[in-house]
């Protein structure tokens, strides 16, 4: 089955520390993103990917960073400097085509000790 | 930015009667995309309308678009409790999407 898998599910920060999350995609899609989700409100871009080695920021990329060295892959650096991380992270693909739909995850809800 | 807003935002009603939620933005778009999502889960596109379309359905779904008042309604007939869940609406402007802040539809049995 094709898909989207986002790990670990749930993910525990420490003051002043770095945390990754994990975005994999086998849906053969040029496009990833990254969202945050805080409680009732909307999906809010941190970042985005339409091809392999390159990306950009979104509405709120600060205190984050990604990389893109496989187009399979795109993973979500939480740093330090994210002075409020605690939120639902969700990834998402799609092909690089106006009006496309996007495919997620099922997210990682990351909380401070 | 957030352009899209939900209205209400949250919504309960029964079991077989119909769900309506509307959305409005701000900008031009160029097509404009419903999601469902359940609780702590991703989001799952139901339906895509271009600016060009003023109706469209899938299945108990139906949603129009307004370009010249910048709103777009979503009604799901005959609700299901499986039908519980968040709805958002998403703006589709250069390659990115902007959402809203989402209706809560809970469906009581």
């Amino acid at each position: 089955d094709g898909g989207i898998t986002q790990s670990p599910k749930y993910l525990f920060r420490k003051e002043g520390q770095n945390v990754t999350l994990s975005c994999e995609q086998n849906l053969n899609h040029d496009a990833m993103y990254w969202y945050r989700q805080d409680p009732g409100q909307g999906l809010r871009l941190i970042y985005y990917s339409q091809i392999v080695n390159d990306f950009q920021k979104g509405d709120i990329a600060e205190g984050y960073s990604v990389s893109r060295e496989k187009k399979e892959s795109f993973p979500l650096t939480v740093t330090s400097a994210q002075k409020n991380p605690t939120a639902f992270y969700l990834c998402a693909s799609s092909i690089v085509v106006q009006g496309q739909p996007q495919h997620f995850g099922d997210g990682t809800r990351l909380s401070i000790l | 930015s957030q352009q899209g807003e939900e209205d209400p935002q949250a919504l309960s009603i029964q079991e077989g009667e119909n769900a309506t939620m509307n959305c409005s933005y701000k900008t031009s778009i160029n097509n404009l995309q419903w999601y469902r999502q359940n609780s702590g889960r991703g989001l799952v596109h139901l339906i895509l309308i271009r600016s060009n379309e003023r109706e469209k359905h899938s299945g108990r779904l139906r949603v129009t678009l307004d370009t010249s008042k910048k709103s777009s309604s979503l009604l799901i007939t005959a609700s299901r409790a499986a039908d519980t869940a968040s709805y958002f609406c998403a703006t589709d402007n250069d390659y990115k999407l902007s959402f809203g802040a989402g209706t809560t539809v809970t469906v009581r049995a």
